[in-house]
C-alpha cells in the first residue's frame, strides 16, 4: 500500500525567503505524485504534477518540485515566499487502478505554511 | 469552465440522522471520488465512482456509501451519523482513464454532527 510522510507540521519563513517543504512516499510502482494547497475552509488546488520524464516539474504560483526516486522525495520549492502563501500544502501519491491515476489518492498529513511579513 | 461544484456547502445534523451530500464534477469529467477530511485522520480516500459504478472502495464503515448519476453527478450519503462523522468532505473529479489525468476538487461540504 502507498502511503506519504510530510515531516514537518508547521513550518514559519519570511516573506521573501525562500521555501522547502519535504514530502517523501512509498508506492511500489511508478509513482505519481501531486502537491495541492488548501486555504482555510476552503477545497484543495493543484498547484502542480509529476507522472513522468523531466524530474523537475514546474507549478503554478511560481512553485516548482523536484522527483528524486533514489530518495522517494518529492520536495516542494519556492524561491521568494509571499504572503498569500500561507496555506496548508498537501503531498498525494496517485495509485494505477483501472480508472486511472488521479481517482485514489494518498495523502500526506499536511504542512502548515506561515508567513510573516 | 466550471469548477466541481458541491451542495450544501455546511450542513448540522444530529447523532442518528442520515445525509446526503451532491456533487458535480467538471463537464466531461467520468470520474468522481470522495474523501473525508478531519484534523485527527487528515485526508482519507472513501469511494470512487466511474460511468455510475463504484470501483475503489476505502476503508469506511457500510454507513458511508455513494451513487452516481447518467450525468456524472455523484451524491454521498451517511446513516446514522456518529459525532466523529463530523468533518469537512470533499469531491474530485477527473478526466476518464489514463496515466496523464489530475484530480479537481470541489471547496467541499461542511457536516457538523451534535
Amino acid at each position: 500500500a502507498q502511503s506519504v510522510t510530510q515531516p514537518d507540521i508547521h513550518i514559519t519563513v519570511s516573506e521573501g525567503a525562500s521555501l522547502e517543504l519535504r514530502c517523501n512516499y512509498s508506492y511500489g510502482a511508478t509513482p505519481y505524485l501531486f502537491w495541492y494547497v488548501q486555504s482555510p475552509g476552503q477545497g484543495l488546488q493543484l498547484l502542480l504534477k509529476y507522472f513522468s520524464g523531466d524530474t523537475l516539474v514546474q507549478g503554478i504560483k511560481g512553485f516548482e518540485a523536484e522527483f528524486k526516486r533514489s530518495q522517494s522525495s518529492f520536495n516542494l520549492r519556492k524561491p521568494s515566499v509571499h504572503w498569500s502563501d500561507a496555506a496548508e500544502y498537501f503531498c498525494a501519491v496517485g495509485a494505477q487502478t483501472n480508472t486511472g491515476t488521479a481517482s485514489k489518492l494518498t495523502f500526506g498529513t499536511g504542512t502548515r505554511l506561515q508567513v510573516t511579513l | 469552465k466550471a469548477g466541481v461544484t458541491q451542495t450544501p456547502r455546511y450542513l448540522i445534523k444530529t447523532r442518528g440522522q442520515q445525509v446526503t451530500l451532491s456533487c458535480s464534477p467538471i463537464s466531461g469529467h467520468r470520474s468522481v471520488s470522495w474523501y473525508q477530511q478531519t484534523p485527527g485522520q487528515g485526508l482519507q480516500f472513501l469511494f470512487e465512482y466511474f460511468s455510475e459504478t463504484q470501483r475503489n472502495k476505502g476503508n469506511f464503515p457500510g454507513r458511508f456509501s455513494g451513487r452516481q448519476f447518467s450525468n456524472s453527478r455523484s451524491e454521498m450519503n451517511v446513516s446514522t451519523l456518529e459525532l466523529g462523522d463530523s468533518a469537512l468532505y470533499l469531491c474530485a473529479s477527473s478526466l476518464n482513464r489514463g496515466t496523464n489525468t489530475e484530480a479537481f476538487f470541489g471547496q467541499g461540504t461542511r457536516l457538523t454532527v451534535v
